[in-house]
């Protein structure tokens, strides 16, 4: 079975940073882009990111792009999100999921997706 | 960016309704469109992709339908554990937009 289990998140202070992790299972990991959606509370779902499977091609949002950075371990079959500069309206559970095929295509979705890690942004 | 706006944002139903959600485009997509499906604290779940194509172990009960910039997801008879929010995606260019939801609820 495919199963992804993130972690890291925390509550930050506004401008800090944080790291969060997605470790993989199930399937082999270099053969696929991985995504980041985060839905902040009580609202809808927001892509953040995408990297293809073998990481030189990545994709950000306008509104993490410069603060945030996606990147894998394909050894360590682990997908991180850097986070930097982080703001008050970046709080929000964010979901790693697998993408559909090795980059990020017309014809990719999202599946499955992981449990999520709460991320929270508050002085 | 293309924009989705799902109509309507919730809906009440009774078990055994015909249900029906859709979805529009701000420009054509052609069928790179998904839905998924979200209970109260758990992850998305994919339920259609390609605007038709019924994800492996969803029950048959579900469909998707449209093409261009309008798409529909029906539900045929709702079940008890159906009852969740929905969110349509498209794919067909980043960002990867999603619609706002449709909750659906217990009438």
């Amino acid at each position: 079975d495919v199963q992804l289990l993130e972690s890291g998140g925390d509550l930050v202070q506004p401008g800090g940073s944080l790291r969060l992790s997605c470790a993989a299972s199930g399937f082999t990991f270099s053969n696929y882009a991985m995504s980041w959606v985060r839905q902040a509370p009580g609202k809808g779902l927001e892509w953040v990111s995408t990297i293809s499977g073998s990481g030189d091609s990545t994709h950000y949002a306008d509104s993490v792009k410069g603060r945030f950075t996606v990147s894998r371990d394909n050894s360590k079959n682990t997908l991180y999100l850097q986070m930097n500069s982080l703001r008050v309206e970046d709080r929000a559970v964010y979901y790693c999921a697998k993408d559909r095929g090795l980059v990020v295509a017309v014809s990719n979705w999202f599946d499955p997706w992981g449990q999520g890690t709460l991320v929270t942004v508050s002085s | 960016d293309i924009q989705m706006t799902q109509s309507p944002s919730s809906l009440s139903a009774s078990v055994g309704d015909r249900v029906t959600i859709t979805c529009r485009a701000s420009q054509s997509i052609s069928s790179y469109l998904n839905w998924y499906q979200q209970k109260p604290g758990k992850a998305p779940k994919l339920l259609i992709y390609a605007a038709s194509s019924l994800q492996s172990g969803v029950p048959s009960g579900f469909s998707g339908s449209g093409s261009g910039t309008d798409f529909t997801l029906t539900i045929t008879s709702l079940q008890p554990e159906d009852f969740a929010t929905y969110y349509c995606q498209q794919s067909y260019s980043t960002p990867r937009t999603f619609g706002q939801g449709t909750k659906v609820e217990i009438k």
